[in-house]
């Protein structure tokens, strides 16, 4: 009950094009949902993160979508960029303990 | 501005051998976090702090792991008798309030066992 389940593992899309992410998760009492990105050699960084009271935010190119009914949330990368290329990684918290639950991480490659 | 630090990046000891690494959190920040990341996978959770006191350690794997921030900054996180399955990178996070926030990662100790 505790797992973040992510998919793909990996993905390559062309420049310009949409990266799409998607992750699902069992516990119902988890309120807080980051996704956090991660370059090679570099701890993962907080990209953007929802809680459930919402069911879309959007910070420049990066938006969460959020679906409580189904228990899932997907990042959407709009005109990915070659600089995005990075390993991504969905989380869950009960927010108030702090503990991140992560997914496995999709690696993103965006062709120039 | 310093970000969190790890020490040491790297380390390199032989099966049965302690080891400790330490992390060093943004000032201030109330709240410090470690977790273990295999290779290929998202991090997982081992412990976590707020100011000195241990909040959680339910995902330290056995007694041979242990933690401590006794003043309430630093942190060390002690593996005795290690094992060859303790290959890991070690990542420390902190965040700036207790229970919640924006979790900052280090740069992470890389552990190898011979």
């Amino acid at each position: 009950q505790q797992q973040v389940k992510q998919s793909p593992q990996s993905l390559i899309v062309q420049k310009g094009g949409i990266s799409i992410i998607n992750c699902a998760y069992e516990n119902t009492a988890f309120d807080y949902f980051p996704w956090y990105q991660q370059f090679p050699g570099k701890g993962p960084a907080l990209l953007i993160a929802i809680r459930p009271d919402v069911s879309e935010k959007k910070e420049g190119r990066f938006t969460i979508s959020f679906n409580k009914s189904a228990k899932q949330f997907s990042l959407h990368i709009m005109d990915s960029q070659p600089g995005d290329s990075a390993t991504y990684f969905c989380a869950a918290s009960i927010l108030r303990t702090g503990k991140l639950i992560f997914g496995q991480g999709t690696t993103l490659q965006v062709k120039p | 501005g310093a970000g969190v630090s790890q020490s040491p990046r790297y380390k390199v000891t032989k099966r049965g051998q302690d080891v400790a690494l330490r992390c060093d959190p943004i000032s201030g920040h109330v709240s410090l976090y470690w977790y273990r990341q295999a290779l290929g996978q998202g991090p997982e959770f081992l412990t976590y702090f707020n100011y000195e006191a241990q909040q959680d350690k339910s995902g330290l794997p056995n007694d041979r792991f242990s933690a401590e921030r006794p003043e309430g900054s630093i942190s060390t996180l002690t593996i005795q008798r290690t094992e060859q399955r303790d290959s890991a990178m070690y990542r420390c996070a902190s965040s700036l309030s207790g229970g919640g926030g924006t979790q900052y990662f280090g740069p992470g100790t890389r552990l190898t066992v011979l």
